[in-house]
């Protein structure tokens, strides 16, 4: 059974900071996705990863994917306000064809002024 | 403009009776699915369907039905045999090669009373 775990599940931190949320995984896979879920709002896809070494970043936010250890990285950059929001990874299994992605729990970020 | 419509956003159910949440998309994705998410968790995959008349049961299909009669629709039925239902439902549809990226309905918040 695949397993994502991401860490720190709460995260505050004050506007200019940096940080990084890490996502785990427990089975073979190349294909890592994360998402940003506004409060009480459905999912707004960011980054799609599908190789190993692969990097993407887009405005304050840089995603990784190391698929020899089975890790993502999302790094946030001078944090500002708009970025508070609850981050999830997804990682689709490579057992079925099409998707079939398992969510980590979700990384709820607070930037505070 | 294309994308994901759920309806409705809001439902109030009594125990004991069947709902249906209604899920349509124009984006002409063959592949759609149903995700559940509980306060402060992550998503966790109900039922996925990849082409018309075909569908397979998630991680947690017990008390959900669906169908797939149409490749632009696919409801989802909670039973009264779900024990928990009050949740927020979301809905995805994805193509079924390249990325395998998920794109997200609006969501549907079920209370059971």
């Amino acid at each position: 059974e695949l397993k994502v775990e991401q860490n720190p599940l709460f995260l505050s931190m004050q506007e200019g900071k940096n940080y990084t949320i890490y996502c785990n995984y427990s089975t073979t896979s190349d294909r890592l996705y994360w998402y940003r879920q506004d409060p009480g709002k459905s999912l707004e896809s960011l980054f799609v990863l599908l190789s190993n070494g692969a990097v993407k970043q887009e405005g304050r936010l840089m995603a990784s994917l190391d698929t020899k250890a089975r890790l993502s990285t999302l790094h946030i950059t001078a944090a500002v306000h708009d970025l508070s929001a609850t981050y999830f990874c997804a990682v689709d299994s490579e057992e079925t064809s099409g998707s079939r992605l398992t969510f980590g729990e979700g990384t709820q970020l607070t930037v505070n002024p | 403009d294309g994308g994901i419509t759920q309806s409705p956003k809001y439902l109030f159910r009594k125990e004991g009776q069947n709902v249906t949440l209604s899920c349509e998309q124009n984006l002409n994705h063959d592949a759609m699915y149903w995700y559940r998410q509980d306060p402060g968790q992550g998503l966790r995959l109900i039922y996925y369907s990849q082409i018309v008349n075909d569908f397979q049961k998630g991680d947690i299909a017990e008390g959900y039905s669906v169908s797939r009669e149409k490749k632009e629709s696919f409801p989802l039925t909670v039973t009264s045999a779900q024990k928990n239902p009050t949740a927020f439902y979301l809905c995805a549809s994805s193509t079924t090669v390249n990325t395998g990226e998920l794109f997200f309905g609006e969501g549907s918040r079920l209370t059971v009373l």
